[in-house]
């Protein structure tokens, strides 16, 4: 079972470059998030979707874009980034939302730096 | 708005010692609570959960009771062993408007030492 896959694992970037971070899951859950990991900060809600052409802002939206086409696939987009999202970004998938007791399947994360 | 506070770490224990890693919230409502583990180069694992008051989520030797009187959810375990070396994340999901959010504690980096 592939569960969540993310990539690329690794990526450095320079100060205004765009890319997208990609996640899919092949457990046709409705609800995806992304989230990303600093130092002494835990994990923080960007975006999150609760179903295909569905999407919401989390707690750090400021700088990411989302869309959800698909069930499987929430891809997060930085337009140009800034060294403020050097970062480990992680995707996650629930069947229903996690207020319905559902407990998130992760990604293993992609570790991001911005020069 | 929610929060949880976790004990702050690292954490460092022998093997065979018993492992206490706090965990409190602030929520309204009824929230279910977690405890993830992520271990080294790896995403985050569902360790335990409960989702209403005097619920004990259990896992691996692993237990945490979910307390409502003191908005508590600590983990805990008898003896840990090397391989439980890794960080330890307590979160909530809301309940009502908040429900589709995951609020998380900060993270304990638990080393335990053979």
């Amino acid at each position: 079972n592939a569960g969540v896959t993310q990539t690329p694992k690794f990526q450095v970037l320079k100060t205004g470059q765009s890319m997208t971070l990609q996640c899919a899951q092949d457990m046709n859950h409705e609800y995806m998030s992304w989230y990303r990991q600093d130092p002494g900060m835990g994990l923080r809600l960007i975006h999150y979707s609760v179903g295909a052409g569905i999407t919401d802002q989390g707690e750090v939206p400021n700088g990411y874009n989302v869309s959800r086409s698909t069930t499987e696939d929430f891809p997060l987009r930085l337009l140009s980034a800034a060294p403020s999202q050097t970062s480990v970004y992680f995707c996650a998938s629930s069947p229903k939302g996690p207020g319905q007791n559902q407990p998130q399947h992760f990604g293993d994360g992609t570790r991001l730096s911005i020069l | 708005g929610n929060s949880v506070t976790q004990m702050e770490g690292p954490v460092t224990l022998s093997e065979e010692a018993f492992l206490t890693i706090n965990c409190t919230y602030t929520a309204t409502g009824y929230p279910s609570l977690f405890w993830y583990v992520q271990y080294p180069g790896e995403g985050l694992q569902l360790l335990l959960k409960a989702t209403k008051a005097d619920d004990k989520g259990s896992n691996k030797g692993f237990e945490a009771t979910y307390r409502k009187e003191t908005t508590s959810f600590h983990l805990e375990k008898g003896s840990v062993q090397v391989s439980d070396s890794a960080v330890y994340f307590c979160a909530l999901s809301g309940s009502g408007g908040s429900n589709y959010k995951l609020t998380f504690g900060k993270g304990t980096l638990l080393t335990v030492n053979p």
